[in-house]
């Protein structure tokens, strides 16, 4: 089965800078990998996805990219600010687009600190 | 503003107690999921409905009970919960046979 892995556990970074979290996959059938953002006592947030059939997506600050023959994804996030600080999970999965659809595999998360 | 609602937000129970986790959406959704979230770990996958049925249930114990009475309503019913069932409860939608899963912000449970 699929299997992610999530790279920084912890990420502190001055306001203004620039933050980066990594995830590889196992499962090459995997086509569909979303991005949540997860704030204390809230559920996750979607800030982000992308299907495999597109190698970057932005949206503002936030950017994705995704390396299918290395299998890995990443989360770029500019000009940080204090309210960017959350718990960050990958998560990877098949997607049939209209048939049965796989489940999400999360990474462990990233607990990203900005500091003022 | 999540559009998955979830109710309450907040539940202490004791062992022996019978409650009830409510989610509601009004996207459309075919889908609907329950996830069990303890502290400092990912959401991990209870239970999956589409159109209303039971698709997936990831070997959970018993004394959880799901039930889906129509396409925007899902309940969790909770029965004999142990102290280690304690933990944040999250339920999700998405259009079936699509993502991306929209959650709600949860369920703490705590069992005494």
């Amino acid at each position: 089965g699929e299997n992610v892995e999530q790279h920084p556990s912890t990420l502190s970074v001055q306001e203004g800078d620039s933050a980066v979290i990594k995830c590889t996959y196992s499962d090459s059938a995997s086509n569909y990998f979303p991005w949540y953002k997860q704030e204390l006592g809230k559920g996750p947030q979607l800030i982000i996805d992308i299907r495999s059939n597109v190698g970057e997506k932005k949206d503002q600050r936030i950017a994705v990219t995704l390396n299918k023959t290395a299998k890995h994804f990443s989360l770029h996030i500019t000009e940080t600010q204090p309210e960017d600080s959350a718990v960050y999970f990958c998560a990877a999965t098949v997607n049939n687009y209209g048939g049965s659809q796989g489940n999400l595999i999360f990474g462990k998360g990233t607990k990203l600190s900005v500091k003022p | 503003d999540t559009e998955v609602t979830q109710t309450p937000k907040h539940l202490v129970m004791g062992m022996t107690n019978k409650k009830s986790l409510k989610c509601e959406q009004h996207m459309g959704h075919r889908a609907m999921y329950w996830y069990k979230q303890k502290a400092k770990k990912p959401p991990e996958l209870m239970f999956v409905y589409s159109y209303e049925k039971l698709s997936i249930n990831e070997s959970v114990p018993s004394r959880f009970s799901p039930e889906c009475p129509n396409s925007s309503l899902l309940n969790l019913h909770l029965h004999a919960l142990q102290p280690e069932d304690s933990a944040l409860y999250l339920c999700a939608s998405s259009a079936w046979g699509g993502q991306p899963q929209h959650f709600g912000d949860g369920t703490r449970l705590s069992i005494l």
